[in-house]
């Protein structure tokens, strides 16, 4: 079975930056486009960023381009998303979230639970 | 961006009861267009892709719709394990866009 697990969240200050992973099993994961999305407290979900199977090409959210990047290994089967300059807007829930092709980030077929982020001073 | 509208975007209903959301694209997404399930706590689930195929698992009184920009998500007899958060979203374009979500409550 299919299996990504997020890790890395916490409590971070203005300003401060994180870096999520996401560990996947059940897969051959560089067949695979990976996603990060988002759900602030009681809100609804938001796309942050997209990443093809290869890493080759990635895709940013006006919301968070220029602060975040996304990578991965897939040596490790490992998903990335490295966040700076982070601010209150950016607290969430952060999903690790599986495409359906190497190049299909859009259409997400498998969430991990989430890694909580929350950015307080 | 594509905006996502759906409607309604709280609804209560009765074990029992067929209900139907809605999900309007602010332009054409032709029929990429996702409907997901999600709990309280926990991460969503897909059950219908390309607007009307029901994914592996997902019960047949489920179902989608779609008429041009409009698209419809119908629960046939809703089972108390339905009542959930649900949205809509279009893969057409990236950035892929959510709905709003719309609760669904016990009456």
């Amino acid at each position: 079975d299919v299996q990504v697990v997020e890790s890395g969240g916490g409590l971070v200050h203005p300003g401060g930056s994180l870096r999520l992973s996401c560990a996947a099993s059940g897969l051959t994961f560089s067949d695979y486009a990976m996603s990060w999305v988002r759900q602030a407290p009681g809100k609804g979900l938001e796309w942050v960023s997209g990443i093809t199977g290869s890493g080759v090409n990635t895709h940013y959210a006006d919301s968070v381009k220029g602060r975040f990047t996304i990578g991965r290994d897939n040596s490790k089967s490992t998903l990335f998303l490295e966040m700076n300059s982070l601010t209150a807007g950016d607290t969430a829930v952060y999903y690790c979230a599986k495409g359906s092709s190497g190049y299909n980030w859009n259409d997400v077929e498998f969430w991990g639970q989430g890694t909580l982020v929350t950015v307080s001073s | 961006d594509i905006q996502m509208t759906q409607s309604p975007s709280s609804l209560s209903a009765s074990v029992g009861d067929r209900v139907t959301i809605t999900c309007r694209a602010s332009g054409s997404i032709k029929s990429y267009l996702n409907w997901y399930q999600q709990k309280p706590g926990k991460a969503p689930r897909l059950l219908i892709s390309a607007a009307s195929s029901l994914q592996s698992g997902v019960p047949s009184r489920f179902s989608g719709g779609e008429s041009g920009t409009d698209f419809t998500l119908t629960i046939s007899s809703l089972q108390p394990e339905d009542f959930a958060t649900y949205y809509c979203q279009q893969s057409y374009i990236t950035p892929p866009t959510f709905g709003q979500g719309t609760k669904l409550e016990i009456k």
